[in-house]
């Protein structure tokens, strides 16, 4: 059971390349999460998906777009990268919107 | 505007003691309250989840008070332990809307042996 992990742990981008950051959990949630963490802003909510099909924005969703075309993945994508996207990436699943989140590792992202 | 204030200065205690750490609120009527821990380089680890109608849980040597009037919660950690040293972040979800809990920027604990 390996609960919530993301794909890649590190990258290093140029401003203005793309890319895809992958969130896969195997509990079977409905909810999932895409936070960045910055130092000294706490987590902050980028996108959120209550089910497979759907979306919704979170505090921070511009520069980002995601899918969830499958229940256990969720998928978070930079189609233009800035320099004010080098943060680490957190994905977090939950059964429901009030029970406890299970987050992965992290990505750090670096944009140059 | 909403906000969650945990204080941003390390908490230092000596090993044994009780460590509290704080999580106020503003402009919110939170459905439920969360305690997450973090250390290094790692995602955040579930702890405790209180809800609006309940003053008070345990867990083990963690204890999580919640005053809706004060708009304040309080997590303790007995008997603490050099490897209670992390940083823990509060997270409150409000009533009516979506309930995604909305994360504070945590507090750092550190234990002294």
């Amino acid at each position: 059971n390996a609960g919530v992990t993301q794909t890649p742990k590190f990258r290093v981008l140029k401003t203005g390349q793309s890319m895809t950051l992958l969130c896969a959990q195997d509990m079977n949630h409905e909810y999932m999460y895409w936070y960045r963490q910055d130092p000294g802003m706490g987590l902050r909510l980028i996108h959120y998906s209550v089910g497979e099909g759907t979306t919704a924005k979170g505090e921070v969703p511009d520069g980002y777009n995601v899918s969830r075309l499958k229940k256990q993945n969720f998928l978070l994508g930079l189609e233009s990268a800035a320099p004010s996207q080098t943060s680490v990436y957190f994905c977090a699943s939950s059964y429901s919107e009030d029970t406890e989140a299970f987050f992965g590792q992290g990505t750090r992202l670096t944009v140059v | 505007s909403q906000k969650i204030e945990q204080n941003s200065e390390a908490l230092n205690i000596q090993e044994g003691k009780t460590a509290t750490l704080t999580c106020n609120y503003t402009n919110y009527s939170p459905a439920y309250l969360q305690w997450y821990r973090q250390d290094p380089g790692r995602g955040p680890v579930f702890l405790l989840l209180i809800r609006e109608n309940e003053k008070e849980k345990r867990k083990e040597r963690l204890k999580v008070t919640f005053d809706t009037t004060l708009k304040q919660s309080l997590f303790h950690i007995t008997a603490s332990q050099p490897a209670d040293s992390a940083t823990y972040l509060c997270a409150l979800a409000p009533s009516g809307g979506s309930y995604i809990p909305t994360f504070g920027r945590g507090t750092s604990l550190i234990v002294h042996p």
